[in-house]
Parts: structure tokens; C-alpha cells; sequence
């Protein structure tokens, strides 16, 4: 267990929708990334928080958004939903200080979405 | 980014040892070697990493190149469970976030 709650599991939607995906970090990590895996594009990072603040953003469409709340959870809001975003979404947390970069980072189950 | 090359895939026997190599050939100073594994149906798992010396764990060892170039992740008796994908991926200070790869799947056979 990596201590990251990730929920739902599974999500099955329409075409068109929009859905929340909840990542609770390991206690005490104040840095969220959200991933996203897909079958012909693998792990692509989508976006960070760090203490309630977007640190760095990868290849996220403008249709999803993100946000990290006081309590330090997070959610990825995917909307207007197409079928090419059926994917494993992962939220990973870390620790992170500008003394102590390189650490490991702990990745969550994931949640299946299916857009249908 | 640095890039890193693995080979696609890995067959090992069972209780036997792996390695599973890397190569980093346009790594920079300030790049940590970063490996984790990703078991089927799971998130990725930290496995080790280092930045110029060899690093040891309860879960591997992690042989690092004099010049940096390449490195070589060990697992030193395989397990059925250590079937997975694994990711060499190189990390440095700019924004700590995970550039995957295609990783080395490795198949352990009984």
C-alpha cells in the first residue's frame, strides 16, 4: 500500500460527460502529479501541485483541469469527454523542498475510465 | 529532456539474477537515475535510485557507469512477482517530475 488513495476505481461514461477523479496523497506529501496511461501512449505526465499551487503542466488538454485543496487532495476534472480518453489515470505524491528534489514519488492504484 | 534507452523486453528463471540494463548516454550532472516498476494491473512502484554511486536496497541494486552513461538495475533472485514493466528514467531538479519510457517488460518463467 504507497499510502495514495485514489478515487473511484472504475468510471464507465458517455461520450460528452464530464468526471471527477479524487487523489488523497500519502500524509504529509505536499506535491500531487496526475498521469495518464494509455495503451498506445504509455505514462504521460499531465500536470503537478505543490501546497495548493500548479507547479508544472505536461501534455494536459484544455478540457481537463485540475485543482489541489487546502487539505492537500486533488482532483482532475475531465470534461467533454471522448473516447480516446479511456485511460488509467494515476495520481502520484512526493515530498518536495527545494533542499530535497530528488525523491521517490508514490503512485496510487489509478482509476479506470471508460468513455463509451 | 535526457533520454533514456532500455530493451523492450527480459526473460529470467525463476531465483535466478537480473540485469536489467540502461543507457543514459546524453545524461547530465544534475540527473538522478530514477528506476521503478509497474506490476500488472497496479500503479508504478519505486524501486532505487542514485546519482554516481552504486546503491543498494532491500528491493535491488543499482550499478551506476564511472562516466554515467548506462546503468544497470539487479534484482538478485527473481520472483514470480517481480514480473513487471521496468523504467529507467532519469530526474533532475526541474519541477521533480517522472518522464516515462517504454520500459523493459521482464518475464520470469517458473
Amino acid at each position: 500500500d504507497s499510502g495514495v488513495t485514489q478515487t473511484p476505481k472504475h468510471l464507465i461514461t458517455a461520450t460528452g460527460q464530464r468526471v471527477t477523479l479524487r487523489c488523497s496523497p500519502r500524509s504529509g506529501d505536499l506535491s500531487v502529479y496526475w498521469y495518464q496511461q494509455s495503451l498506445d501512449q504509455g505514462l504521460q505526465f499531465l500536470i503537478q501541485y505543490y501546497n495548493g499551487e500548479e507547479r508544472a503542466k505536461g501534455n494536459i488538454l484544455e478540457r481537463f483541469s485540475a485543482q489541489q485543496f487546502p487539505d492537500l487532495h486533488s482532483e482532475l476534472n475531465l470534461s467533454s469527454l471522448e473516447l480516446g480518453d479511456s485511460a488509467l489515470y494515476f495520481c502520484a505524491s512526493s515530498v518536495r523542498s527545494s533542499q530535497a528534489m530528488n525523491t521517490e514519488a508514490f503512485f496510487g492504484q489509478g482509476t479506470r475510465l471508460t468513455v463509451v | 529532456d535526457a533520454k533514456t534507452t532500455q530493451p523492450n523486453s527480459m526473460e529470467s528463471n525463476e531465483e535466478e539474477p537480473v540485469h536489467l540494463p540502461c543507457n543514459h548516454s546524453t545524461i547530465s550532472g544534475t540527473d538522478y537515475i530514477h528506476w521503478y516498476r509497474q506490476l500488472p494491473s497496479q500503479g508504478p512502484e519505486y524501486v532505487i535510485h542514485g546519482l554516481t554511486s552504486n546503491v543498494n536496497n532491500r528491493m535491488a541494486s543499482l550499478a551506476i557507469a564511472e562516466d554515467r552513461k548506462s546503468s544497470t538495475l539487479i534484482l538478485h533472485r527473481a520472483t514470480l512477482r517481480d514480473a513487471a514493466v521496468y523504467y529507467c528514467i532519469l530526474n533532475n531538479n526541474a519541477g521533480n517530475m517522472l518522464t516515462f519510457g517504454g520500459g523493459t517488460r521482464l518475464m520470469v518463467k517458473p
